[in-house]
C-alpha cells in the first residue's frame, strides 16, 4: 500500500507567475484535502475534492482553484501568485470525505516560495 | 481567526520525564479534537483523538484529557523519549465535519 505523494518537493516562483502542485492519493482513497501552512502557523484548509468534484472550501480566494482525476489524484493551482503564498502546501488523502480527521493521511508538503 | 490556539511554541522536556502540552479553542461547536505530529520533511501523522464526550482518552504513552467547561484540552507523553521530538499540532472537527482547524503547533525537544 502507497502512502501520500505530492511533487514537486521545492518550488520557487515569482509574483505575479501561476504554479501547480501535484498529490497522489494513498491507495484506496477517493477524498484528497489540501491545506496551506504558512511559516510559524498550523494548517490551513483551502479545499476538498471527492469524487472529482470541489466539496468544500475554506477561507481563500478563487485564484486557488483545484482538480481531481478518475484515479482521484489531484492537482492545486494557484494564480496570480502573491508574496503571502509562500508556504508548505499539504495534501491529505482519506475514504469518504474523511469525517475524522484519523482517517486523513498526509502527504510531505510541497514547499512553495514567491519572490 | 485562529479558532485554536496553541500558546506555547516550544517545550523542551528531559528523557524519561513528562510532556504536557495545550490546546486552547474558542468554538464550543467543536466536538472532536486531535493531536497530530510532525517530524521535519513528513506529512503531519495522526497521534490520538477524543470525543467531546469524553474527558479522557489513552493510547500507551500517549494520554489526551479533554475540559470543556474551559475549552481546553491537553496531550500527556509519559514517558518522553527522543523519537517523541517533533511538532506537536492540535486540531479540532465539527460534527460530521472534514475541515480540520489546527493551532499553530508546539515543537517538543527531548533531551537525553
Amino acid at each position: 500500500e502507497t502512502g501520500v505523494t505530492q511533487s514537486p518537493t521545492h518550488l520557487i516562483k515569482t509574483r505575479g507567475q501561476q504554479v501547480t502542485l501535484r498529490c497522489s492519493s494513498q491507495s484506496g482513497h477517493n477524498t484528497v484535502s489540501w491545506y496551506q501552512q504558512a511559516l510559524g502557523q498550523g494548517p490551513q484548509f483551502i479545499f476538498q475534492y471527492y469524487r472529482e468534484e470541489e466539496n468544500g472550501r475554506g477561507n481563500f480566494p478563487p485564484r486557488f482553484s483545484g482538480l481531481q482525476f478518475p484515479n482521484y489524484s489531484s492537482e492545486l493551482n494557484v494564480n496570480a501568485l502573491e508574496l503571502d503564498d509562500s508556504a508548505l502546501y499539504l495534501c491529505a488523502s482519506s475514504l469518504f470525505g474523511g469525517g475524522r480527521g484519523d482517517t486523513q493521511y498526509f502527504g510531505p508538503g510541497t514547499r512553495l516560495t514567491v519572490l | 481567526d485562529q479558532q485554536v490556539k496553541q500558546n506555547s511554541p516550544s517545550l523542551s522536556v528531559q528523557e524519561g520525564r513528562i510532556s504536557i502540552l495545550n490546546c486552547d479553542y474558542t468554538n464550543s461547536m467543536f466536538d472532536y479534537f486531535l493531536w497530530y505530529k510532525k517530524y521535519p520533511a513528513e506529512g503531519p501523522t495522526f497521534l490520538i483523538s477524543i470525543s467531546s464526550i469524553k474527558d479522557k482518552n489513552e493510547d500507551g504513552r500517549f494520554t489526551v484529557f479533554l475540559n470543556k467547561s474551559a475549552k481546553h484540552l491537553s496531550l500527556h507523553i509519559v514517558p518522553s523519549q527522543p523519537g517523541d521530538s517533533a511538532v506537536y499540532f492540535c486540531a479540532a472537527l465539527f460534527s460530521n465535519d472534514y475541515k480540520l482547524s489546527f493551532g499553530a503547533g508546539t515543537t517538543v525537544t527531548v533531551r537525553a
